[in-house]
């Protein structure tokens, strides 16, 4: 079962400007992770946000969290063409001994 | 160091055979994952394991499916009577350590595309 739903499931953007992810969630949790997958491979962890913070800023992302909404989202400032992936969110499972993905925001940024 | 590695990068196999997947873990990372990823969806979480604690296999979509970790490190993923639904890519990751009530960083390897014709 999914834990997290992304929006949209893709997104087409010009270089410069921002690209906007959000994801839901159903339970509880510990933290939040985002992950960008380039070309249907390796995943590599972009920043995790915990229950009780509510924004964080890594570079260009900023990823803000309400936990009353069970939401999140993930805003890419003045993308990139290398920005073009796939950007998944993801939180504990219940037992706490695997991460549950959603299916993920395909973003094209365009040159 | 080193991040996480899998082979084969590829594999093409007929129906009803056998396949074995092999994961390398980052050194030092005690936690191991498997998930698998079919076209266009999302990571499904296959097994766990943490240490010397007996594994989470509660991802495992039938008994063809088994895998293990030898000596903490290296793990094998094996999908006996391969089917064409087994069709996908099989990643791995490793973390630094299990923490109760929610899960580390994980770093993914690149991944084994699996094809069964």
């Amino acid at each position: 079962s999914q834990q997290g739903e992304e929006d949209p499931q893709a997104l087409s953007i010009q270089e410069g400007e921002n690209a906007t992810m959000n994801c839901s969630y159903k339970t509880s949790i510990n933290n939040l992770q985002w992950y960008r997958q380039n070309s249907g491979r390796g995943l590599v962890h972009l920043i995790l946000i915990r229950s009780n913070e509510r924004e964080k800023h890594s570079g260009r992302l900023r990823v803000t969290l309400d936990t009353s909404k069970k939401s999140s989202s993930l805003l890419i400032t003045a993308s990139r063409a290398a920005d073009t992936a796939s950007y998944f969110c993801a939180t504990g499972n219940q037992a706490g001994t695997a991460l549950i993905f959603g299916k993920g925001t395909t973003l094209s940024v365009s040159s | 160091g080193a991040g996480v590695s899998q082979s084969p990068s590829n594999k093409v196999t007929e129906k009803g055979k056998d396949v074995e997947l092999r994961c390398d873990p980052i050194s030092g990372h005690t936690a191991l994952y498997w998930y698998r990823q079919s076209l266009g969806q999302g990571l499904e979480f296959l097994i766990y394991f943490q240490g010397n604690s007996a594994p989470d296999k509660s991802g495992l979509p039938s008994d063809r499916f088994s895998a293990e970790r030898t000596g903490g490190s290296v793990s094998t993923l094996t999908i006996q009577r391969t089917q064409q639904e087994d069709s996908a890519v099989y990643l791995c990751a490793s973390s630094r350590s299990y923490r109760t009530g929610g899960t580390d960083t994980q770093y993914f390897g690149p991944g084994t595309r699996l094809t069964v014709l």
